[in-house]
């Protein structure tokens, strides 16, 4: 169990391109799970994946935001047309099923640190 | 609807003295309620967790929680500060129907002082 990974670790980009972050959960979890962190608070929800499916979207989530699961393992964040609003930490957790009190324990990745120039 | 007020962004205590980490609470439904500690340009890590049963909740490191429903609060506490607790603490929500959706605080930071 090598815990969640997100890559890249750090993302720099011009305002107006198109960016994606990828997030492996750990093996196991079916759920899997999208925040966005900026300077100074916390992380705030974007999405959930049960499995392959998208079961929940905040109204953060922009339609410049699209995620992914597909095969229910690993996650893809897309933000098209990027904004310097956009610039953030995007974290990504995923949880398990091994039985019902794990399932309230998130366990979270490194991150993405996006900075849009 | 759910929401996390943490007290104060930064604490600064010395070595060796209690920490206490306040949060306020709002849920419509009974809560989940969460510790999680996150150090820089790291993720987050749980400290601890209430779900249900025994209020008093222990964690990692020596750090512990209360749930106070009357109060809607959930501090957190540590009774003596080590240098490796300095870091930024979330305290966080989630519905009890819906565990997989957190609401988290601001943070507060720790500063701990030899």
């Amino acid at each position: 169990d090598t815990g969640v990974s997100q890559n890249p670790r750090h993302k720099i980009t011009k305002r107006g391109q198109n960016v994606t972050f990828r997030c492996d959960p750990i093996s196991e979890h079916n759920r899997l799970y999208w925040y966005r962190q900026t300077l100074g608070q916390g992380p705030e929800f974007l999405t959930y994946f049960q499995n392959e499916a998208q079961l929940e979207k905040s109204r953060l989530l922009s339609d410049r935001f699209s995620a992914e699961r597909p095969k229910g393992s690993f996650s893809t964040l897309e933000i098209q047309r990027t904004e310097q609003g956009d610039s953030a930490m995007y974290l990504c957790a995923s949880s398990g099923p091994r039985d019902r009190d794990s399932r309230t324990e998130a366990f979270f990745g490194q991150g993405t640190r996006l900075t849009v120039v | 609807a759910q929401s996390v007020t943490q007290l104060g962004s930064h604490v600064s205590v010395s070595e060796g003295a209690l920490v206490l980490l306040r949060c306020n609470y709002s849920s419509s439904v009974p809560p989940y309620l969460f510790w999680y500690v996150q150090y820089p340009n790291q993720g987050l890590q749980l400290l601890l967790k209430y779900t249900t049963g025994a209020t008093l909740v222990k964690g990692i490191n020596g750090f512990e929680a209360e749930f106070k429903k009357s109060e809607t609060s959930f501090h957190l506490t540590k009774p003596s500060a080590h240098m490796s607790d300095a870091a930024e603490y979330f305290c966080a929500v989630s519905p009890s129907y819906n565990f997989n959706k957190f609401y988290f605080g601001s943070g507060t930071k720790l500063n701990v002082k030899p």
